[in-house]
């Protein structure tokens, strides 16, 4: 496993338009974390996995957004009707369970919205 | 509310040079761990080094250090005789247990901007 894998890498979309996301975290990591950073700021806290229980959910995370991860493998994350100040790059982390661990980040699917 | 907060926004050095990223943190948590990473332009976020709240002693790998202090809630990291590779983000981070309810999920900074000019 070579490390947390993230696809597209580049998303570019009309405003009303739904796009998904996809991540696959590190085999062995049971957490995955979905981050969202914006220019000159660092990533900032979406939603988090435990397995396939989504455990936690930030205020960033409007109604038109919705994560899944259904086999507690790879993960989704929609956004529909999308906004221009959805255009981002979105960056998916996995890690072990323990709070001692660090995560590690794919390379984030930058999205445009236009 | 756990806070971490990197005040320079950019840093420019020259090549060679020794320079410091600050970091300093807010947590009412006994139990806590620190990061940092590096995104150089490419994007991907890259794990540099986690420290437990419990282990104040400084680290050193290569030209990397890092010095932790808990009586000034800083975690400051120094790049010896820097290079030009060198130029990226770096981010620090926190993650702690009972404020997040056991979660620790990492809050970052919003980042140093390191430009090394040969």
């Amino acid at each position: 496993d070579t490390g947390v894998s993230q696809d597209p890498r580049h998303k570019i979309t009309k405003r009303g338009q739904n796009v998904t996301f996809r991540c696959d975290p590190i085999s062995e990591h049971n957490r995955l974390y979905w981050y969202r950073q914006t220019l000159g700021q660092g990533p900032e806290f979406l939603t988090y996995f435990q397995n396939e229980a989504q455990l936690e959910k930030s205020r960033l995370l409007s109604d038109r957004f919705s994560a899944e991860r259904p086999k507690g493998s790879f993960s989704t994350l929609e956004i529909q009707r999308t906004e221009q100040g959805d255009s981002a790059m979105y960056l998916c982390a996995s890690s072990y369970t323990q709070g001692n661990t660090e995560a590690f980040f794919g390379q984030g699917t930058r999205l445009t919205v236009v | 509310a756990q806070k971490v907060t990197q005040a320079q926004t950019e840093i420019s050095v020259v090549e060679k040079e020794d320079v410091t990223l600050d970091c300093v943190y807010e947590t009412r948590d006994t139990t806590y761990y620190l990061f940092w990473y590096k995104q150089p332009p490419s994007g991907e976020l890259v794990f540099l080094i986690r420290r437990n709240s419990f282990d104040e002693q400084n680290e050193i790998s290569g030209r990397y250090s890092w010095n932790f202090q808990k009586s000034t809630s800083s975690f400051n990291f120094t790049i010896t005789a820097s290079q030009v590779v060198d130029s990226a983000v770096y981010f620090c981070a926190l993650s702690e247990a009972e404020a997040s309810g056991g979660s620790y999920i990492p809050t970052f900074g919003r980042g140093t901007s390191l430009i090394v000019h040969p």
